[in-house]
């Protein structure tokens, strides 16, 4: 199954207003990034956050991690229509020696802002 | 700055055909991905390798999905023979795995496939 499950599937908001988009996750992680895709490309890394930091910040973009609740929170402030994209959560595991690096990703957040 | 390259972008051909589709990673990476996106499924991981050798490909149907990397330049993805439920877009992600923690991939464009 799925390893990080986005929520909301679609967000609709008017430009300048402020967007949040929660992904959870089953098991424990190494880290946890987010990825943005625009329709028709490839996804573009946004920010990675690591087991053991609760928020992250990055332009207008604020990542918040719960490894208590599982979750992660993805907040874009003072959004523009150029925000409007699929927002996606990854989860990489705990390496056990050697390492895996693998990412699981959710299934996204379709994000459209409106001018 | 520099970017993963796939070709082609597109390929529509029929069922049978022997489809294969190419990936340049980011110079200096050492892990190579390649994923299958679709929208009932989302973003699965096929294939990747470290240092050109095979890591894991159990996301991959064995029997028809080959992945290879002939040298640190190139990645390919073989399709032989192809079915309709092959359609889909695959992705070719680059990344650098240095002191035992991950970097973020990088991603190239995709291929958009369509077996008819």
């Amino acid at each position: 199954s799925q390893q990080g499950e986005e929520d909301p599937q679609a967000l609709s908001i008017q430009e300048g207003e402020n967007a949040t988009m929660n992904c959870s996750y089953k098991t424990s992680i190494n880290n946890l990034q987010w990825y943005r895709q625009n329709s028709g490309r490839g996804l573009v890394h946004l920010i990675l956050i690591r087991s053991n930091e609760r928020e992250k910040h990055s332009g207008r973009l604020r990542v918040t991690l719960d490894t208590s609740k599982k979750s992660s929170s993805l907040l874009i402030t003072a959004s523009r229509a150029a925000d409007t994209a699929s927002y996606f959560c990854a989860t990489d595991k705990p390496p056990p020696g050697a390492g895996s690096y693998q990412l699981t990703f959710g299934k996204g957040t379709k994000l459209s802002v409106i001018p | 700055d520099a970017r993963v390259t796939q070709t082609p972008r597109h390929k529509v051909t029929e069922m049978g055909q022997e489809v294969t589709m190419r990936c340049q990673p980011i110079l200096g990476h050492n892990t190579v991905f390649w994923y299958r996106q679709t929208m009932m499924q989302g973003l699965e991981l096929l294939a990747y390798f470290r240092n050109r050798a095979p890591l894991d490909d159990s996301g991959m149907p064995k029997d028809r999905f080959s992945a290879e990397m002939p040298d640190a330049t190139l990645a390919t993805l073989k399709i032989q023979p192809s079915e309709p439920r092959d359609s889909a877009v695959y992705f070719c992600a680059s990344g650098l795995v240095q002191g035992g923690r991950n970097q973020p991939q990088h991603f190239g464009d995709g291929t958009r496939l369509s077996i008819l």
